[in-house]
C-alpha cells in the first residue's frame, strides 16, 4: 500500500545549523506531499505543502521540492533556532477525491542553543 | 477562532471501563478526522465525517470503538469496554474541504491512558 519512509531521529542539531530530514514515499500514483510539525503537547500543524512533481513548499524558513523521480520530499532549512524543536511528519495523499493522509512515523528535532 | 477543542487533555482510566473522548471541530468545517498516535504504529486515521455523516470507517479497530457526530460542532469516540493497548493520544482534526489542497487543523489531543 501507500507508504512514507523517514529518518528516525532524534536529529540534534546546535542552533543555526542547516537541517535536512529525510522523506521518501511509496504510491501507486502521484500523491500530494505534506510536512506538518507537532511541537510539545500541541496537535500537529501544516508547516507546508507540495500538489505535483517538482513543485517546492516553503514556509517559516523550510523548504521541500517533490522530486517524482526519486520518491522523496526532503524537509531543509538553513539555520535552524531552538524554537525549532519539534516532531515532524512527512505524509501524503493520493488525491482520490477525499483526503485521506498517510503519515510516516516522525522525526524529532532537538535544536540547543 | 478557538480551534479546534478536545476534552478531557489527559484520561487515566482502569481497563474495562468506558472512555468517551470528545472533540468541537473548528466552525463551518465540514470535516472531522479522528486519529491515533502510538509509538509502535505511528499515527492512523480511524474515522472521518462529511457533514456529520460517516464516511470512511476503515481505520477503527475494532467493534469496542466507536464515533459519532451528533451535530457539526460535536463528535465523541468512545471505546467500550477500554484496554491497556488502547492506551495512546487521541487527536480530533477538522478541515473546510477534504480535497489534497486542502489543511487539516488538529486539536491538542487527548492522552488515554488504560491501566
Amino acid at each position: 500500500g501507500d507508504s512514507v519512509t523517514q529518518m528516525e531521529g532524534p536529529v540534534t542539531l546546535s542552533e543555526e545549523a542547516f537541517l535536512t530530514i529525510n522523506c521518501t514515499y511509496t504510491a501507486t500514483g502521484y500523491p500530494s506531499l505534506f510536512w506538518y510539525v507537532q511541537y510539545p503537547g500541541e496537535g500537529l500543524q501544516l508547516l507546508l505543502k507540495a500538489t505535483k512533481a517538482d513543485d517546492k513548499g516553503s514556509n517559516k524558513g523550510f523548504e521541500a521540492t517533490y522530486r517524482k523521480e526519486t520518491t522523496s520530499f526532503h524537509l531543509e532549512k538553513g539555520s535552524v533556532q531552538v524554537s525549532d524543536s519539534a516532531v515532524y511528519f512527512c505524509a501524503l495523499d493520493m488525491n482520490t477525491g477525499f483526503q485521506k493522509l498517510v503519515f510516516g512515523t516522525g522525526t524529532r528535532l532537538l535544536v540547543s542553543p | 477562532d478557538a480551534g479546534v477543542i478536545q476534552s478531557p487533555r489527559h484520561e487515566v482510566t482502569e481497563m474495562g471501563q468506558e472512555v468517551t473522548l470528545r472533540c468541537k471541530p473548528i466552525s463551518g468545517h465540514d470535516y472531522l478526522f479522528w486519529y491515533r498516535q502510538t509509538m509502535m504504529r505511528g499515527l492512523e486515521l480511524l474515522i472521518y465525517f462529511n457533514n456529520n455523516v460517516p464516511i470512511d470507517d476503515s481505520g477503527m479497530p475494532e467493534d469496542r470503538f466507536s464515533a459519532k457526530m451528533p451535530n457539526a460542532s460535536f463528535s465523541t469516540l468512545k471505546i467500550q469496554p477500554s484496554e491497556p493497548r488502547d492506551s495512546a493520544v487521541y487527536f480530533c482534526a477538522s478541515s473546510l474541504q477534504a480535497r489534497s489542497t486542502d489543511t487539516q487543523y488538529f486539536g491538542p489531543g487527548t492522552r488515554l491512558t488504560v491501566l
